[in-house]
């Protein structure tokens, strides 16, 4: 079955870090573009941040760059997410997806993140 | 960026209805736009890609269409299972912008 996994998420208090995970299962996890997308509460969905199948080719929001970090082991069939200088405006359900050629086909159960003090 | 706006943002529709949702792109975006399908806890479905394909395993009243700015989400049947909030996403360039969601309510 092919799946992903989310871990990591937490409460942080405003200026922290956390690093988030998604693990892979399932399909050749090194052939395939990855994502991070999050919904804040009671909002809609934003797409965070891009990754290449070999993690050559990045992409971020214009709202995270500079303080998120996208990054894949292969090795691993993993998908990391690290967070710096998280703001109250980052709280949201971060949910990490497959993307097969212009489309985001997979995604899984998403983590909570929420920032507070 | 490309702004994906969506009509109407609320819906309320009886089950066996046939409902119609649109996704105006700011930009030409060819066919890559997306339709997700979202119920509450849950993470968003893929339902449509490329404007108008059908994903595996998702039951064919749901069909889509467009290309270049305009699109149409159409579901010829409501189901009950059907009651969600649907979003279109344009995947022609980074950053990938979805619309603002359109909920889906039973009458």
């Amino acid at each position: 079955e092919v799946q992903l996994v989310e871990s990591g998420g937490g409460l942080v208090q405003p200026g922290g870090s956390l690093r988030l995970s998604c693990a892979a299962s399932g399909f050749t996890f090194n052939s395939y573009n990855m994502n991070w997308v999050r919904q804040a509460p009671g909002t809609g969905l934003e797409w965070v941040s891009f990754i290449s199948s070999g993690g050559s080719i990045i992409y971020y929001a214009d709202s995270v760059r500079g303080r998120i970090t996208i990054s894949r082991d292969n090795a691993k069939n993993s998908l990391y997410l690290q967070m710096n200088s998280l703001r109250d405006d980052d709280t949201a359900v971060y949910y990490c997806a497959r993307q097969i050629s212009y489309t985001l086909d997979v995604w899984g159960q998403g983590t909570t993140v929420t920032v507070s003090s | 960026d490309i702004q994906m706006t969506q009509s109407p943002s609320s819906l309320s529709a009886s089950v066996g209805d046939r409902v119609t949702i649109t996704c105006r792109a700011s930009q030409t975006i060819s066919s890559y736009l997306n339709w997700y399908q979202q119920k509450p806890g849950k993470a968003p479905k893929l339902l449509i890609y490329a404007a108008s394909s059908l994903q595996s395993g998702v039951p064919s009243r749901f069909s889509g269409s467009g290309s270049g700015t305009d699109f149409t989400l159409t579901l010829s049947s409501l189901q009950p299972e059907d009651f969600a909030i649907y979003y279109c996403q344009q995947n022609y360039i980074t950053p990938y912008t979805f619309g603002q969601g359109t909920k889906l309510e039973i009458k």
